[in-house]
């Protein structure tokens, strides 16, 4: 069966950095791209990008250029996020979630809960 | 950017009532449109695809419409597992924004 799993909860300091990694089984990795979405303390969903897991070519949204990076390791089948250096407001649980073949989000990984704070 | 304007942000309802959610996009989007829903604590699950289509063990009382910027989940008949935020994504092209949400409670 397809499963996503995700890495487990951080504590940082600001200006650290954090990799969170989702590592998938059950499917081909490459034939399915990657999301990722960002969940702050009792907000919505919000898409911070998607990574073509054939070419590891990434897109980022607006608002997520620069401090953050993701990345693959096709050979363990495991995506990669990336937030250097942290700031307070990137507290929020981070989900992988990959994109069926018609576009929309058909699986989740279980969230990592990354926690910003001096 | 596009956005995606979901309507009402919350609502509470009885069970067994119908409850409409309504998302709008600033542009075309075709039927590239689908529906999540999320439970409090729990990871978010796709119901609707294509604006329309039921994703596989879904309830049959959730249903989608719509096509270009206008678009409507629709619950026929609310039931207490139903509570959750229910948010919509457009997914045509980069950003595949989300709509801000909207909470359902029972009455």
């Amino acid at each position: 069966q397809v499963q996503l799993v995700q890495s487990g909860s951080e504590l940082k300091k600001p200006g650290a950095s954090v990799k969170v990694s989702c590592k998938t089984s059950g499917y081909s990795f490459i034939s399915y791209a990657m999301n990722w979405v960002r969940q702050a303390p009792g907000q919505g969903l919000e898409w911070m990008g998607w990574i073509n897991t054939n070419t590891g070519n990434p897109t980022y949204a607006q608002g997520f250029t620069g401090r953050f990076v993701l990345s693959l390791d096709i050979s363990v089948s495991t995506a990669y996020l990336q937030i250097s250096p942290l700031k307070a407001e990137d507290t929020a649980v981070y989900y992988c979630a990959r994109i069926a073949r018609e576009g929309a989000i058909d699986y989740w990984g279980q969230g990592t809960l990354v926690t910003v704070s001096s | 950017d596009l956005q995606m304007t979901q309507s009402p942000s919350s609502l509470s309802a009885s069970v067994g009532d119908r409850v409409t959610i309504t998302c709008r996009a600033s542009q075309d989007i075709s039927n590239y449109l689908a529906w999540y829903q999320q439970k409090p604590g729990k990871v978010p699950k796709l119901l609707i695809y294509t604006a329309s289509t039921l994703q596989s063990g879904v309830p049959s009382r959730f249903s989608g419409s719509g096509s270009g910027t206008d678009f409507t989940l629709t619950i026929s008949s609310l039931q207490p597992e139903d509570v959750a935020t229910y948010y919509c994504q457009k997914y045509n092209s980069a950003p595949r924004t989300f709509g801000q949400g909207t909470k359902v409670e029972i009455k």
